[in-house]
């Protein structure tokens, strides 16, 4: 079945070091989405990239980088420069503007 | 101040009781979501809506774009039902992504 994948499910960083969030989609949607979630507070966009290749800054880019060298993975990485990491992250993918999204499992960060 | 307004926050309910989830928004929107978010944190998609209603099963969500207004019930609750409901808009224009209000945690009791 189709679907988004993120890994892992429950990931914990030492402060100062950059961190990794893997998401893949078998959908072959072209554009993804990187939000994250905190505690009373709705989803906030960080990246989303509508093409390969091509991406572009959310509402809340600062501390986080991402890359799009396939159609299939957009990979997150939360540099040290995020000030405030500890967060739930949720990989998004659509096969067009007007058409509905497809949402992984997410990943849960801790910084400790 | 968040563009997209839930209500109510929290809601607890009996099973076979009528549900329903209110969403406001105040820019110009060219499409609204429907999610459900479940207690692991995954969020399925239940609604896409641009205008008028739409019907899922035991769900139905109503649009009314003069207003800026948008509704969730949940005929029949069950509590399987309980979760996370999050309204988000589509703005038009350049932007992209969603913007989501802050949910609406249900709780249908047995």
């Amino acid at each position: 079945d189709g679907g988004i994948t993120q890994s892992p499910k429950y990931l914990f960083r030492k402060e100062g070091q950059n961190v990794t969030l893997s998401c893949e989609q078998n959908l072959n949607h072209d554009a993804m989405y990187w939000y994250r979630q905190d505690p009373g507070q709705g989803l906030r966009l960080i990246y989303y990239s509508q093409i390969v290749n091509d991406f572009q800054k959310g509402d809340i880019a600062e501390g986080y980088s991402v890359s799009r060298e396939k159609k299939e993975s957009f990979p997150l990485t939360v540099t040290s420069a995020q000030k405030n990491p500890t967060a739930f992250y949720l990989c998004a993918s659509s096969p067009d503007r007007d058409y509905g999204y497809t949402f992984g499992s997410g990943t849960r960060l801790t910084v400790v | 101040k968040n563009e997209v307004e839930q209500s109510p926050q929290n809601l607890t309910a009996q099973e076979g009781e009528f549900i329903t989830i209110n969403c406001s928004y105040s820019v110009g929107i060219s499409a609204l979501h429907w999610l459900q978010q479940h207690p692991g944190g995954g969020i399925v998609s239940l609604f896409m809506l641009s205008s008028g209603k739409k019907k899922h099963g035991r769900l139905i969500a109503t649009i009314n774009i003069q207003e800026k207004h948008s509704s969730l019930h949940i005929t029949a609750s069950h509590p399987r039902d309980s979760a996370v409901y999050i309204c988000a808009v589509r703005t038009g224009g350049g932007a992209d992504g969603l913007t989501f209000g802050k949910g609406t945690h249900l709780i249908i009791q047995p």
